[in-house]
């Protein structure tokens, strides 16, 4: 079974520049997660779909970042203009049951680097 | 909102030797407790969880033992091999809500 794919791997910009990240996740999984991991921190969830709705982006900056998951399957995140504390590591995550449930599968996540 | 604690943040031990890490949380509705994994370069990998029906759990060489009570719980790895060197997380959710994670320790078994 693959795995949940996330592209780029690693992602190099300028403050103010934008970034947009891809994830796939499991086939067949409802629910998607974006976290952001900070160097030395562990992962904060940024925004969670179930299916092609979002059940949580309170946490999302939204001034800045967009999420959306067309069609309830792939999902891009977009920061617009980025700033030097956006520099993290940004995992996608997917899980087979809706509502909080279950196991979380993760990528191997998309490192960006804002100079 | 849930909060978990973490500790220690790094950990060094001789390979063969035991490493314990500890998490606190403080919703008490919390009823799910993961543990992750991460290497380097990876995502974090589920390497065990407990409910808080179980008071411990226990898997070839990793177990997690649960407090309700005090609202802690425990990852213990016996024998720890070169292999076990990486970033450890826990994690709790309350039904329905989102998973909040530990800031994870380092642990270098050292050969």
């Amino acid at each position: 079974e693959a795995g949940v794919a996330q592209s780029p791997r690693y992602k190099i910009i300028e403050k103010r520049q934008s970034v947009a990240f891809w994830c796939n996740p499991i086939s067949g999984h409802a629910t998607l997660y974006w976290y952001q991991q900070i160097l030395g921190q562990g992962p904060k969830l940024l925004i969670q779909f179930q299916n092609n709705g979002v059940v949580d982006d309170s946490q999302l900056p939204k001034d800045r970042f967009s999420a959306e998951r067309l069609k309830g399957v792939d999902s891009t995140l977009k920061i617009q203009p980025a700033k030097l504390e956006d520099s993290a590591v940004y995992l996608c995550a997917s899980s087979q049951m809706t509502g909080n449930n279950g196991e979380l599968f993760f990528g191997e996540g998309s490192r960006l680097t804002v100079l | 909102g849930e909060n978990v604690e973490q500790h220690p943040s790094t950990l060094s031990v001789q390979e063969g030797d035991s490493a314990v890490i500890k998490c606190t949380y403080s919703d008490s509705a919390s009823n799910y407790f993961p543990w992750y994994k991460q290497e380097l370069g990876k995502g974090p990998q589920l390497i065990i969880d407990i409910r808080s029906n179980v008071g411990e759990k226990k898997d070839q060489r990793i177990a997690v033992t649960l407090n309700k009570t005090a609202k802690h719980f425990s990852l213990h790895i016996t024998e720890t091999q070169p292999e076990d060197s990486a970033v450890y997380f826990c994690a709790a959710r309350a039904a329905g809500n989102k998973l909040t994670f530990g800031g994870g320790t380092r642990v270098l078994v050292k050969p």
